[in-house]
């Protein structure tokens, strides 16, 4: 089975701190994502990659970077976090052709004080 | 741009009963489009996809769901509800261009009561 491992399950930041979360697929996916879930609001498209060093803005993303140096491994950096970011982030990779869909990792809430 | 409309954030039914969770979609081209299922505390896990082809597709635990070009529709149902349903359930749909973005509706909750 494909694996998609998101680094931590539940992270406390303080405001203003630079965070890291972290993404790895194992399948050799090309495409990963970053989406945040908020209740009432649905999964929201932060950014995505086709390929390594590639980057592409999904629909909110503001306030966060992202990086991909390697193929399998896609991180998403808070540059400097604010409560207004406290939610689940949630990782994808998938492969072309498109319609296979996605895998999903378990998700990491964070929650910003 | 698409969008994907779920009618109901909450949905309760009793266990034995027909589930029917309501999608609708937007979308300029023929879309592919996708269930997902998320149980507490985890992540999302693909139930069935529509991409071409039959427009009933079958999934996984006994859900099929039906693409209606007409209706703009892609409903998901099953015939006899089990308490390990209870889940929060999305659909997506997913631009067939150049992007391959998974855009997402809001989610149902579905509550199987005894």
């Amino acid at each position: 089975d494909v694996k998609v491992t998101q680094s931590s399950r539940y992270l406390v930041k303080r405001t203003g701190e630079k965070v890291f979360l972290e993404c790895v697929q194992d399948m050799d996916h090309e495409n990963m994502f970053w989406y945040r879930q908020d209740p009432g609001l649905g999964l929201r498209l932060i950014y995505f990659s086709y390929d390594v060093k590639m980057k592409e803005k999904g629909d909110i993303p503001e306030g966060y970077s992202v990086s991909r140096e390697k193929k399998e491994r896609f991180s998403l950096i808070l540059e400097s976090a604010s409560t207004n970011q406290t939610s689940m982030y949630l990782c994808a990779s998938g492969t072309v052709p498109r319609n296979y869909g996605y895998t999903f990792g378990s998700g990491t809430r964070l929650t910003v004080v | 741009a698409q969008s994907v409309t779920q009618l109901g954030s909450h949905v309760s039914v009793s266990e034995g009963a027909l589930v029917l969770l309501r999608c609708n979609y937007s979308s300029s081209v023929p879309p592919y489009l996708f269930w997902y299922v998320q149980y507490p505390n985890q992540g999302l896990q693909l139930l069935l996809k529509y991409t071409t082809g039959a427009t009933l597709v079958k999934g996984i635990n006994g859900f099929e769901a039906e693409f209606k070009k007409s209706e703009t529709s892609f409903h998901l149902t099953k015939p006899s509800a089990h308490m390990s349903d209870a889940a929060e359930y999305f659909c997506a749909v997913m631009d067939t261009g150049t992007a391959s973005k998974l855009t997402f509706g809001t989610g149902t909750r579905l509550q199987v009561t005894l």
